[in-house]
C-alpha cells in the first residue's frame, strides 16, 4: 500500500522558515517524480513544486519561486519543501504528491503550516 | 498558464439521483485530464485520469469524459460517501499544473 506521511508543520512568524518532510513507503520511490500541493483555508488546490526521480527537474510555482526549495533524498525515501521567508498567503495545508500514472496519483493526509505573528 | 474552469460552485443533489460536474480548460489539453475527490481532513483522491479512465477502485458509477476544452464528472446514483468537494487538473502543458477551483457537491 503506498503512504506518504508529512511532517513539519507547524506555526511559524513571517519571515521565518519550516522545513516539510515526506516520508514514502509501498512503492519505488526513486522512480516517481515527486510533488508538493497546497490548500489554503478555504480555497482550492494549488501546485507548489515539483521534482524529478533523479532530482535532476525542478519546478516551482511562480509564488514561492526564490523563497521555497524542494529537494529529495532517495535512499531514504523522502521528500522535503524548504520554505523561507514565508509569508502569511503562504498559510495552507501542503500535500506531498506522487504516482506513476499521472505524477499525482497518491496524496498524504498534509501537513498545515500557518505563518502568523 | 492554463486556467481551469468548474462549474458549478455547488451542488445540491439528493442520494441516489445523478450529478454532472464540469470543467473547462483555456485552450485544449488534449485528454490529459485528471478528476480527484475531496473530503475534509482527508487526502484528495483520484478518481479518473486521461479524462476518461477510471483509477484503481474507484466504482463505476464514476465516469469522466471529454477533450480539448471541454471535460465533464458524471456520477450515476450518489451514495452517502460521494459528497464531497471534486477538482480536475490538466496535466498536459506544465509548468505550472494547474487545478480547477473546485465543485462542491452536497446533500439537497
Amino acid at each position: 500500500e503506498v503512504q506518504l506521511v508529512e511532517s513539519g508543520g507547524g506555526l511559524v512568524k513571517p519571515g521565518g522558515s519550516l522545513r516539510l518532510s515526506c516520508a514514502a513507503s509501498g512503492f519505488t520511490f526513486n522512480t516517481y517524480n515527486m510533488n508538493w500541493v497546497r490548500q489554503a483555508p478555504g480555497k482550492g488546490l494549488e501546485w507548489v513544486s515539483s521534482i524529478s526521480s533523479s532530482s535532476y527537474y525542478k519546478y516551482y510555482a511562480d509564488s514561492v519561486k526564490g523563497r521555497f526549495t524542494i529537494s529529495r533524498d532517495n535512499a531514504r525515501k523522502s521528500l522535503y519543501l524548504q520554505m523561507d521567508s514565508l509569508r502569511a498567503e503562504d498559510t495552507a495545508v501542503y500535500y506531498c504528491v506522487g504516482g506513476y500514472l499521472i505524477d499525482f496519483d497518491y496524496w498524504g493526509q498534509g501537513a498545515l503550516v500557518t505563518v502568523s505573528s | 498558464e492554463i486556467v481551469m474552469t468548474q462549474s458549478p460552485a455547488t451542488l445540491s443533489v439528493s442520494p441516489g439521483e445523478g450529478a454532472t460536474l464540469s470543467c473547462r480548460a483555456s485552450q485544449s489539453v488534449s485528454s490529459n485530464l485528471a478528476w480527484y475527490q475531496h473530503k475534509p481532513g482527508q487526502a484528495p483522491r483520484l478518481l479518473i485520469y486521461a479524462a476518461s479512465t477510471r483509477a484503481t477502485g474507484i466504482p463505476a458509477r464514476f465516469s469522466g469524459s471529454g477533450s480539448g476544452t471541454e471535460f465533464t464528472l458524471t456520477i450515476s446514483s450518489l451514495q452517502s460517501e460521494d459528497f464531497a468537494v471534486y477538482y480536475c487538473l490538466q496535466y498536459f502543458n506544465w509548468p505550472p499544473w494547474t487545478f480547477g477551483q473546485g465543485t462542491k457537491v452536497e446533500i439537497k
